[in-house]
């Protein structure tokens, strides 16, 4: 099983409907990031958080929310929908960075279609 | 952050030595190199980071100059699975660093047989 899982792995929806996509994690790990990327493109952050009830933005929040319900949970919510949210999107994990530490790990991705 | 250049693209021949330079002269004392890479449209994978010292893994190994302003991965024994686009990070360091983690564009590498 991995690590660092997302549900759904890929999802067609229509303009202006609520989209959530979840990622559990049984690495332990602290911090937690979505990530967005479009064809041809890096990652581009969304929302990161370094602990539960903590939420930071990254640089493209507008347009999306997060949630940190528990250690290994963190959803990412599209409230309405629109075409140009249509992407490729990453959860990932970090343990609090130390000497030799603060690798992320990437869940397998969710692609979402907006129409 | 500091921010970090990589050329678009690179091409290497299979079972050659692979160098994928980076920049990052804006780069602080305490922010350290990360590189990772991405197959086809999988999750980001790690290779390796430093800070000042060369280091090397059964991956890669990562060159890093005297002034720190800019780096090397090298894959030394290229095979056509390494083909991928690499990433460039540098962040900051320690227990306490708050530092979010931002990608760049990357350099698509393509290994030729």
């Amino acid at each position: 099983d991995a690590d660092v899982t997302q549900t759904p792995r890929n999802r067609i929806t229509k303009t202006g409907k609520r989209i959530m996509l979840e990622c559990s994690q049984t690495k332990g790990h602290d911090r937690m990031y979505w990530y967005r990327q479009d064809p041809g493109l890096g990652l581009r952050l969304i929302y990161y958080s370094f602990d539960v009830k903590d939420i930071n933005k990254g640089e493209i929040s507008d347009g999306y929310s997060v949630s940190r319900q528990a250690q290994a949970k963190f959803s990412l919510s599209l409230e309405s929908a629109i075409p140009n949210q249509t992407a490729l999107y990453f959860c990932a994990t970090s343990p609090r960075p130390g000497a030799n530490t603060g690798e992320l790990f990437f869940g397998e991705g969710s692609r979402l279609t907006v129409l | 952050d500091a921010k970090t250049t990589q050329p678009p693209s690179m091409d290497c021949a299979e079972g050659r030595a692979a160098n994928l330079p980076c920049n990052h002269s804006t780069i602080s004392g305490n922010e350290y190199v990360y590189w990772y890479r991405q197959i086809h449209s999988q999750g980001p994978q790690y290779i390796i980071h430093g800070l000042k010292n060369n280091e090397t893994n059964e991956m890669a190994s990562l060159i890093i100059t005297e002034d720190r302003k800019s780096s090397t991965l090298i894959l030394p024994h290229a095979t056509l699975r390494d083909t991928a686009v690499y990433y460039c990070i540098v962040r900051e360091g320690g227990a306490s660093s708050a530092s979010k983690i931002i990608f760049g564009s990357g350099t698509r590498l393509s290994i030729r047989p």
